[in-house]
Formats: C-alpha cells, sequence, structure tokens
C-alpha cells in the first residue's frame, strides 16, 4: 500500500545553521514525490517535486530535496534557516502504478530560533 | 491565474445536522481532491476526481458523506449528519493531471461541529 512517512513531529534549528526535514515512503511503483509549506490559518504551499532525473531537486525560497531511492527518502533541505522558514511542512507521494492517488504525511513543525 | 476558491470559509453546525461545502478548481484543471485536515495532522485524502468521475473515494466515509463533480469543473463535498469528529479543516486542491503535476490548495472551510 501507498504510504509516506515524517518521523519528527518537530525539528528545531538555530537561525543560519542548516536544517534537514525527514520524509521515507512506500509505493509499489515509481513514485513521484512532492514537498509543501503551511503557515498558520493558510492553504498548503507547493515548494518542490521530483519526477525523474537528477536527484537533487531545487525550488522555492531556496528549499532543496534530495530524493534517495535505496533508501526510498526524500528529504528536505535548506544551506541556512531563517526565522521566517518556522511552519508546518509537508511530504507528499503520487504513485504512478496504481490510481495515482496523492497522499501527505503526517507533517513536521520546523521551528528556527533567533 | 486565479486559484483554487472554496466556500465558506468558517462553518459552526450542530451535530446531527447537515452541510455543504463547495470548490471552484483552476480552470482546465482535470483533477480534483477532497482532503479533510484535523488539527495538528496532514491532509487525509477523502476522494480524487478525474474529471467527472471518483478515482479513489476509499478514505471517504460513504455513510455520512458524499461529493460531485458535475461537468467535471466545480465540486461541492457535503456531510450529513455531522459528528463531532467532523471537526476540521476541509481542503479542496485541483492539478493539471493526476500525473507528475503538482497540486494546488485553496483556503480551505473551517468547520467546527457543536
Amino acid at each position: 500500500a501507498q504510504s509516506v512517512a515524517q518521523p519528527e513531529d518537530q525539528v528545531n534549528v538555530a537561525e543560519g545553521n542548516p536544517l534537514t526535514v525527514k520524509c521515507t515512503y512506500s509505493v509499489s511503483g515509481n513514485p513521484y514525490l512532492f514537498w509543501y509549506v503551511q503557515y498558520p490559518n493558510r492553504g498548503l504551499q507547493f515548494l518542490l517535486k521530483y519526477i525523474t532525473g537528477d536527484n537533487l531537486v531545487k525550488g522555492s525560497y531556496g528549499f532543496e530535496a534530495e530524493f534517495n531511492k535505496s533508501q526510498t527518502s526524500f528529504h528536505l533541505k535548506k544551506p541556512s534557516a531563517l526565522v521566517s522558514d518556522s511552519a508546518l511542512y509537508f511530504c507528499a507521494v503520487r504513485d504512478v502504478s496504481g490510481t495515482y492517488k496523492y497522499i501527505f504525511g503526517t507533517g513536521t513543525r520546523l521551528k528556527v530560533l533567533a | 491565474e486565479a486559484g483554487v476558491a472554496q466556500s465558506p470559509r468558517y462553518k459552526i453546525i450542530e451535530k446531527r445536522q447537515s452541510v455543504a461545502f463547495w470548490c471552484n478548481p483552476i480552470s482546465g484543471h482535470a483533477t480534483l481532491y477532497w482532503y479533510q485536515q484535523i488539527l495538528g495532522q496532514g491532509p487525509k485524502l477523502l476522494i480524487q476526481f478525474q474529471n467527472n468521475g471518483v478515482v479513489d473515494d476509499s478514505q471517504l466515509p460513504k455513510d455520512r458523506f458524499s461529493a460531485e463533480r458535475l461537468k467535471g469543473v466545480d465540486s461541492t463535498l457535503k456531510i450529513q449528519p455531522a459528528k463531532l469528529e467532523d471537526s476540521a479543516v476541509y481542503l479542496c486542491a485541483s492539478s493539471l493531471n493526476r500525473g507528475n503535476t503538482e497540486a494546488f490548495f485553496g483556503q480551505g472551510t473551517r468547520l467546527t461541529v457543536v
């Protein structure tokens, strides 16, 4: 069955330090992988996606993510965190071998400390 | 380009009452999704449409929830009768297709059942 896991409920990082938000997935075929951010009382905003090709994908606001097929992971990264990056982050996966369901992880709250 | 429109933004009803939510996706988007997001959790896929056909509704509580997408454009999600545990934000999203394109989200409808 298709699933996506975000093992950390919360990640704390100091401003200026690199950040990583983890995501692992399980699909029966090849995955399409996505990251979204949600600010308080706002809808989800798309950050970046992996479809095929280069394992390192770059997205909005300086974020990037690395696809690792052997570890079935798609971790979100940023070289230098900003206080304004504090938000809720969601990983999503689409299983292209089935019904193309678009499902989300449970979310990770990122807190960047000044 | 106009985004995904949802209405109403907020709704308070008593348990056992009925409620309906409306969604107008981005023009030309074939795939439409309804998610339920309980506070502090990730979005849970309720139903996914491809044009006016249902692709997946495996997590839709069909004894009380129903959804339709007439003419493959607008969609409505109905709950009848509502339960206390239905209190959540209901998110509508759309994507160009069900393949490698990301979904765009509306602001959501916050439902409180008292």
